[in-house]
């Protein structure tokens, strides 16, 4: 089945301890991508990646890091999360080019304490 | 001012009737998306969009390059089209960063 998979769904961390949230597709997409969505903002890309090793800033990069070494796998890393990174975030991919719509994973809900 | 707003942000219907969900931008792009969230939080891609008009089954978006103007209509609307219903545009400007309208809260009655 093609798809997006997301791990954890479920997440509570403290404040300052590194953590991971990877995201792998299973359909040769080129263009990957990580959103944060919070009440009364809306969804918000924070990276995204082109191809292998080609990754770029969305609206609101800060905190979060990135990486793209396989085509599959684009895995979201918080170095130092804090508690205004408490939200759910989703990961989505996509065939580069104008017509293709997103797969997006079921999300992750970070809580960070 | 959001550079993409959608109308109305909630809206309740009963089940048969017609739908419209608007959105509008303000600067050029390159593509417009329709998503669809359903209230488990998955968001599943319904069109995307560079000019004119696409349909599937009940559901057809249109848009108007020139008016910056889309819209999604929902005919003989069901319960399980209830759902928050988010619009995201491609600017030409912005590479391939995504810029999100708030949604659209629909609740269809029986």
């Amino acid at each position: 089945e093609a798809q997006v998979t997301q791990n954890p769904r479920y997440l509570i961390t403290v404040t300052g301890k590194k953590l991971t949230v990877t995201c792998s597709q299973n359909m040769n997409h080129e263009y990957m991508s990580w959103y944060r969505q919070d009440p009364g903002l809306g969804l918000r890309q924070i990276y995204y990646s082109m191809n292998v090793e080609v990754t770029d800033k969305g609206d609101v990069p800060e905190g979060y890091k990135v990486s793209r070494k396989e085509k599959r796998n684009f895995p979201l890393i918080l170095e130092s999360p804090s508690p205004n990174q408490t939200s759910l975030y989703f990961c989505a991919s996509s065939l580069w080019g104008s017509d293709y719509g997103y797969t997006f994973g079921s999300g992750t809900r970070l809580t960070v304490v | 001012k959001n550079e993409v707003e959608q109308s109305p942000q909630n809206l309740t219907a009963q089940e048969g009737e017609f739908i419209t969900i608007n959105c509008s931008y303000s600067v050029g792009i390159s593509a417009l998306h329709w998503l669809q969230q359903h209230p488990g939080g998955g968001i599943v891609s319904l069109f995307m969009l560079s000019s004119g008009k696409k349909k599937h089954g009940r559901l057809i978006a249109t848009i108007n390059i020139q008016e910056k103007h889309s819209s999604l209509h929902i005919t003989a609307s069901h319960p399980r089209d209830s759902a928050v219903y988010i619009c995201a545009v491609k600017m030409e400007t912005s590479g391939s960063r995504l810029t999100f309208g708030e949604g659209t809260q629909l609740t269809v009655n029986p």
